[in-house]
């Protein structure tokens, strides 16, 4: 167990419809990061928050966002959903100090499906 | 882009033999490498860490050796068993000032008993 919590681990929906997906880091945790993994792709960073502020951003569609609130969660928010955003989502966090690099924790990842 | 395509080569080892997985990193400003294992339907685990002013670290049965000038990681697992199959990634933290995490092509590890 990472300690990264993520909701729902599963999820079903129409397309054109909107989910959140929700992550809790490990205690102490500063950073949040998002991954997406789908069948014909490996793992896109997708973007990263430090203590609530964005920090990074990767291949994030204008679709998606996400947040990082004051207790440190944070939610990836995928709206007008298409086939193609059928993926699993994970979180990962780490303690995430600016200046070096920190090992990076996962979740389990929610999996969605959007038919 | 930053994504990889997961026609992910495969490498099969006998049980109890060592098993070697490589991986070429993108950035030469990379400072930190992670290995990762991903068991199917489940997160990426950490395995092991190296810094860029390492060329080798030790853990169990793990090793991790870095090639700077040829940009290349390899993960080295000592005694494969047959709860070390799964997809291996290793990941180089991009030291730009937004430090972000990119993963390399997965390498998928078959344990024949």
């Amino acid at each position: 167990d990472s300690g990264v919590t993520q909701t729902p681990k599963h999820l079903i929906t129409a397309t054109g419809q909107r989910v959140t997906l929700r992550c809790s880091p490990r205690s102490g945790d500063l950073s949040v990061y998002w991954y997406q993994q789908s069948l014909d792709q490996g793992l896109q960073f997708l973007i990263h928050y430090y203590n609530g502020e964005e920090r990074a951003k990767g291949n994030i569609l204008e679709r998606f966002s996400a947040q990082q609130f004051p207790d440190l969660h944070s939610e990836l928010n995928l709206s007008s959903l298409e086939l193609g955003d059928s993926a699993l989502y994970f979180c990962a966090s780490s303690v995430g100090r600016v200046n070096s690099g920190n090992t990076i924790y996962f979740g389990e990842g929610s999996w969605l499906t959007v038919v | 882009g930053e994504s990889v395509g997961l026609h992910l080569p495969t490498l099969s080892v006998q049980e109890g033999d060592n098993s070697i997985i490589n991986c070429a990193y993108s950035n030469s400003a990379s400072d930190y490498f992670i290995w990762y294992k991903q068991e199917s339907g489940k997160g990426p685990q950490f395995i092991i860490d190296i810094r860029s002013n390492m060329d080798k670290r030790q853990g169990q049965r793990v090793t991790v050796l870095l090639n700077k000038t040829v940009k290349h990681l390899s993960l080295q697992i000592a005694a494969t068993q047959p709860g070390d199959s799964a997809v291996y990634f290793c990941a180089e933290n991009i030291a730009s000032g937004t430090y972000k995490y990119i993963f390399g092509t997965g390498t998928r590890l078959k344990v024949l008993a």
